[in-house]
């Protein structure tokens, strides 16, 4: 089936520091979904993208829609402790259902 | 209340015993989703409903596994003779049913199968 690749697997950044994740697939996605997973929670939606090139920002954090359709970028700038979670990206074709990454973790050291 | 919840938080079950979990979805909402989250991965789709339908329930692992939702509203994932492989966070999701990014998750339920 399916099957999306997130990297990096986990990384340690300092506070204040920008992030940088991606997401990528073998398949084509018409909608690329960005969700934070805080421990003992379900996934709450960050940032959902509709068009391939679309750039698209909420606060802090911005993503893009790969031109190939086949990824997906995650930024977060001037990272603070809450940030700290793992981060699921997840790609969606209309009739289908969610294909979720395997996420990347993140720790912000103070 | 204002969010998908879930019962029990964490279950422990001796293999072979059956299990259910509960989901009560966002008051109105019509779809709802049930998903498996395995220790270090993404959650996987398991079954969707719209109202009572189960309309797709491809993602079930086995025939072990039974969901339902026989008034448009509270779910029930089953899981009869649990095995090992089981143990996992069960996530519920619902949503308007305008666009499957609209979905809310719930906490999840803990399954450890001994």
């Amino acid at each position: 089936g399916q099957q999306l690749n997130q990297s990096p697997q986990s990384m340690f950044i300092q506070e204040g520091e920008d992030v940088s994740m991606n997401c990528t697939s073998s398949s084509i996605f018409n909608t690329w979904l960005w969700y934070k997973q805080d421990p003992g929670e379900g996934p709450v939606l960050l940032i959902a993208l509709y068009k391939a090139g679309e750039l698209t920002s909420n606060g802090r954090l911005t993503a893009q829609f790969g031109i190939t359709r086949k990824d997906s970028f995650l930024n977060i700038s001037a990272s603070i402790p809450s940030d700290v979670g793992i981060y699921f990206c997840a790609g969606y074709n209309y009739g289908q259902n969610f294909v979720f990454g395997p996420g990347t973790r993140l720790s912000v050291l103070p | 209340g204002a969010g998908v919840s879930q019962s029990p938080r964490y279950k422990v079950a001796k293999r072979g015993q059956d299990v259910a979990l509960r989901c009560d979805p966002i008051s109105g909402h019509v779809s709802l989703f049930w998903y498996q989250q395995a220790l270090g991965q993404g959650p996987e789709f398991l079954t969707y409903f719209q109202n009572e339908a189960q309309l797709d329930k491809s993602g079930l692992p086995s025939d072990r596994f039974f969901a339902e939702r026989p008034e448009g509203s509270v779910s029930t994932l089953k899981i009869q003779r649990t095995q090992q492989e089981d143990s996992a966070v069960y996530l519920c999701a619902s949503s308007t049913g305008q666009g499957l990014e609209t979905q809310y998750f719930g906490p999840g339920t803990r399954l450890l199968v001994l």
